[in-house]
């Protein structure tokens, strides 16, 4: 079956840190790009980050830009966030998804930071 | 960067017809990196149409993508039950690779 499953979510206070993880199985990612988009609570998508296969090129979005980190270990099949200095308005659950077009994307992990 | 406007916001219609949602970019984008998305509630979204016009794999061919330059559009020619959902537009030539608001399809 072919999934891709991240982990790593929770309830943080505003300024800390998680890191979160997508794993892929029954799925090749190792040649592919990889994302990482948001959705806010009621709200509508957000991108938040692209790596490349090899990655050779990373992307943020401005929101994010400085204190968000992504990489991946192909060896592990696997996609990481490092998010660091949250805030309230990064709360949502967050998604991985394969590609530039995001043909596959996992069920997503939920990320809550509140005092 | 190109931010993107879908409308309307809310498309009220019933099972059997015609859907049209719009996606306008403030600046061109090339329609070779123009996709579709479908979510449901509670649910990840899917991919429904890349580059455009592209079905994505499994996708029946009740949806259709059109467009070029800053215009895109989603039909649904005739609608399901199963497509009352809300729909997002994305360029993904890039960075940022941005989102529309979306249109929610109800009953």
């Amino acid at each position: 079956e072919v999934q891709l499953v991240e982990s790593g979510g929770g309830l943080v206070k505003p300024g800390g840190s998680l890191r979160l993880s997508c794993v892929a199985s029954g799925v090749t990612v190792n040649t592919y790009s990889m994302s990482w988009v948001r959705q806010a609570p009621g709200k509508g998508l957000e991108w938040v980050s692209f790596i490349s296969s090899s990655s050779n090129y990373i992307h943020y979005a401005e929101s994010v830009k400085g204190r968000f980190t992504v990489s991946r270990d192909n060896a592990k099949n696997s996609l990481y966030l490092q998010m660091n200095s949250l805030t309230a308005e990064d709360t949502g659950v967050y998604y991985c998804a394969r590609d530039r077009t995001l043909d596959f994307w996992g069920q997503g992990t939920l990320v809550a930071v509140s005092s | 960067e190109s931010v993107l406007t879908q409308s309307p916001g809310t498309l009220s219609l019933s099972p059997g017809e015609r859907a049209t949602l719009s996606c306008r970019s403030s600046q061109s984008v090339n329609s070779d990196y123009v996709a579709w998305y479908q979510q449901k509630p509670g649910q990840a979204p899917r991919l429904l149409i890349y580059g455009a016009s592209s079905r994505a794999t499994g996708i029946p061919d009740r949806f259709r993508g059109s467009g070029s330059g800053t215009d895109f559009t989603l039909t649904i020619s005739r609608l399901e039950p199963e497509d009352f959902a809300v729909y997002y537009c994305q360029h993904y030539d890039r960075s940022p690779k941005g989102f529309g608001g979306g249109t929610k399809v109800e009953i």
